[in-house]
């Protein structure tokens, strides 16, 4: 049981450039999340999935798009890399079930230059 | 959107003493989950407590639903216990900003 695995762990990119981050959950959950963490600012929610097919924009989008194709797979792409979006990216899952669970991701760190 | 406060900002113990960290909200919730930052980085989910109290070990947290906050107990604090202390509310989970613990040996 892997829990929830996030690809790559570092990377870094040049202005301009684009990528997607990768996350896969093992453990049959509906709800998916993508969220960056910066420097005293906590962790901001960029976007939400209740379930596959759906997607829902959270606090920070701009810049961000995400796809959620199946179940088990939530992917969040830069079109267009920018200097702002040097970050820490989580990807968590959430077991709707009595226990409310959230997983999260190891996380990737991304610089943007 | 609902706002979330955590508090204190920061926080620095000697091993063995007790604390008591805050999380208030702006609006009714019915998700709320406390969850700890290690210092590599990794995060963990302590507890569902959308109301009422739950226990776990050394920790406990109790949410008082009706007049928009929560705490986390902290009992006996361990070296291990330190990091971040996060609070995250409704289904979007909107998180606070953080308590940064230090315990002291």
């Amino acid at each position: 049981n892997a829990g929830v695995t996030q690809t790559p762990k570092f990377q870094v990119l040049k202005t301009g450039q684009s990528m997607t981050l990768q996350c896969a959950q093992d453990m049959n959950h509906n709800s998916m999340y993508w969220y960056r963490q910066d420097p005293g600012m906590g962790l901001r929610l960029i976007y939400y999935s209740a379930s596959e097919g759906t997607t829902d924009k959270g606090e920070v989008p701009n810049g961000y798009n995400v796809s959620r194709l199946n179940k088990r797979e939530f992917s969040l792409r830069l079109e267009s890399a920018a200097p702002s979006q040097t970050s820490v990216y989580f990807c968590a899952s959430r077991d709707r079930g009595s226990r409310n669970t959230i997983y999260f991701g190891e996380g990737s760190w991304l610089t943007v230059v | 959107g609902i706002q979330v406060e955590q508090s204190p900002p920061d926080l620095i113990l000697q091993e063995g003493a007790n604390s008591t960290l805050r999380c208030n909200f702006s609006d009714s919730v019915n998700n709320l989950q406390w969850f700890h930052q290690n210092p590599w980085g990794q995060l963990i989910n302590l507890f569902y407590i959308p109301s009422g109290t739950k226990q776990n070990g050394r920790l406990s947290a109790t949410t008082v639903a009706t007049e928009r906050y929560s705490l986390l107990y902290i009992s006996s604090s361990q070296t291990t216990d330190s990091g971040v202390y996060f609070c995250a509310v409704t289904e979007k989970l909107v998180f606070g900003k953080g308590t940064k613990l230090t315990v002291n040996p």
